[in-house]
């Protein structure tokens, strides 16, 4: 059975940081790119960005581009995004999901962003 | 960037209705690669259609999708109680990758 099982999200104040981690079983993870997509409180589904499965090309969306850095770590079937200067517009639950389309998602980490 | 824009923002049905979900995007998909998920409250997105008009590993033929250019539709062939949610369409034809702002189905 797929599992993504994300961590790390909290309550920070703007200007923090911020680490997430996704740890993913039941799959060949060294084989799939990896993507982060958020969800503010009450809104829709926002694309954050993108690993390929050798980390050979990355993607993110502009309103985190310089800001956000994904990473990730076969050996451990871990995927990670760090987060600085954090804002208040960051705020939502950020969703691990596998492959191209998307096909699984974790259960979601919340990450609050106030003073 | 490519918008895409669902229509109608809620559908009111019932069970055993056809429901009808449009997705229309502001330039072409040259290729079939739109995407639907399923999202309920307190609950991560599931994928149910792919490449336009695969349905995802699990999903219930009574899901389907439809659609070329910048027209995509779901339609559910006869709604199950289970099945009120909100539907989102996405693009992976280009980066970066867009989703529409959703279709919340309701009873």
């Amino acid at each position: 059975e797929v599992q993504l099982v994300e961590s790390g999200g909290n309550l920070v104040k703007p200007g923090g940081s911020l680490r997430l981690s996704c740890a993913a079983s039941g799959f060949a993870f060294s084989n799939y790119a990896i993507n982060w997509v958020r969800q503010a409180p009450g809104k829709g589904l926002e694309w954050v960005s993108s690993i390929s499965s050798t980390s050979a090309y990355i993607s993110y969306a502009d309103s985190v581009k310089g800001r956000f850095t994904i990473s990730r770590d076969n050996a451990k079937s871990s995927l990670y995004l760090q987060m600085d200067s954090l804002r208040a517009d960051d705020t939502a639950v950020y969703y691990c999901t596998t492959g191209i389309t998307f096909d699984y998602w974790g259960q979601g980490t919340l990450v609050t962003v106030s003073s | 960037e490519i918008v895409l824009t669902q229509s109608p923002g809620t559908l009111s049905l019932s069970p055993g209705e056809r429901a009808t979900l449009s997705c229309r995007a502001s330039q072409s998909l040259t290729s079939t690669n739109l995407a639907w998920y399923q999202q309920k409250p307190g609950q991560a997105p599931r994928l149910l259609i792919y490449g336009t008009s695969s349905r995802a590993t699990g999903i219930p033929d009574r899901f389907s999708g439809s659609g070329s250019g910048t027209d995509f539709t779901l339609t559910i062939s006869s709604l199950e109680p289970e099945d009120f949610a909100v539907y989102y369409c996405q693009q992976y034809f280009a980066s970066p990758r867009t989703f529409g702002q959703g279709t919340k189905l309701e009873i």
